[in-house]
């Protein structure tokens, strides 16, 4: 089955401690991105990256960051230093910059 | 700065009732458009998609859009929604030759009553 997996769910922390989460694609896709999802503020970009090794802050990338070490993986840390991280985070891959992006099914953090 | 702007922040309908969805966007050159779907406890999925070409789209489940250039517009239809279609709409901008980023609107709360 082709697709994006995001892992875990569900995930709670308390507030100082980073958090990492978790985006593998087995759809050989290039560019991958990372999104927050706010209610009635649609979605935000935090970081994007079109090739491994590679990768570049979206509009809200401050008290995040990223790698990617492997073209499959993308995981994103929230850091102490994000202000507001309670959100709902959705990974998307693309093979076609400008294309359709396909979206796993998403984490949503509370950080109590 | 592009921008996407949804009109309607939550829309009632009853079943077998029309559906209009506005969208406009601000960017002068040209740009790819979508239409999202986020179904409760779902992934987002496309609903449909315009590149070039008729202007008038038809995506899945008896959806379509129109591009309107002139307007910066690409609103979604369906003439006869139903208690599925309840579901979270977001409209989503490409300028083409940029980094491929999509700009998203803020969506759309359909909520369709049986």
């Amino acid at each position: 089955d082709g697709g994006i997996t995001q892992s875990p769910k569900y995930l709670f922390r308390k507030e100082g401690q980073n958090v990492t989460l978790s985006c593998e694609q087995n759809l050989n896709h290039d560019a991958m991105y990372w999104y927050r999802q706010d209610p009635g503020q649609g979605l935000r970009l935090i970081y994007y990256s079109q090739i491994v090794n590679d990768f570049q802050k979206g509009d809200i990338a401050e008290g995040y960051s990223v790698s990617r070490e492997k073209k499959e993986s993308f995981p994103l840390t929230v850091t102490s230093a994000q202000k507001n991280p309670t959100a709902f985070y959705l990974c998307a891959s693309t093979s076609d910059r400008g294309g359709e992006q396909y979206f796993g099914p998403g984490t949503r953090l509370t950080v109590t | 700065a592009q921008s996407v702007s949804q009109h309607n922040h939550h829309v009632i309908l009853s079943e077998a009732a029309s559906l209009e969805l506005g969208c406009n966007y601000s960017y002068g050159g040209t740009v790819n458009l979508f239409w999202y779907v986020q179904y409760p406890g779902q992934h987002l999925q496309l609903l449909l998609k315009y590149f070039s070409g008729d202007p008038l789209v038809k995506g899945i489940k008896g959806f379509e859009a129109e591009f309107i250039k002139s307007k910066f517009s690409f609103n979604l239809r369906k003439p006869s929604v139903q208690w599925s279609d309840t579901a979270e709409y977001f409209c989503a901008v490409n300028a083409r030759g940029s980094q491929g980023n999509l700009i998203f609107g803020k969506g759309t709360k359909l909520s369709v009553k049986p």
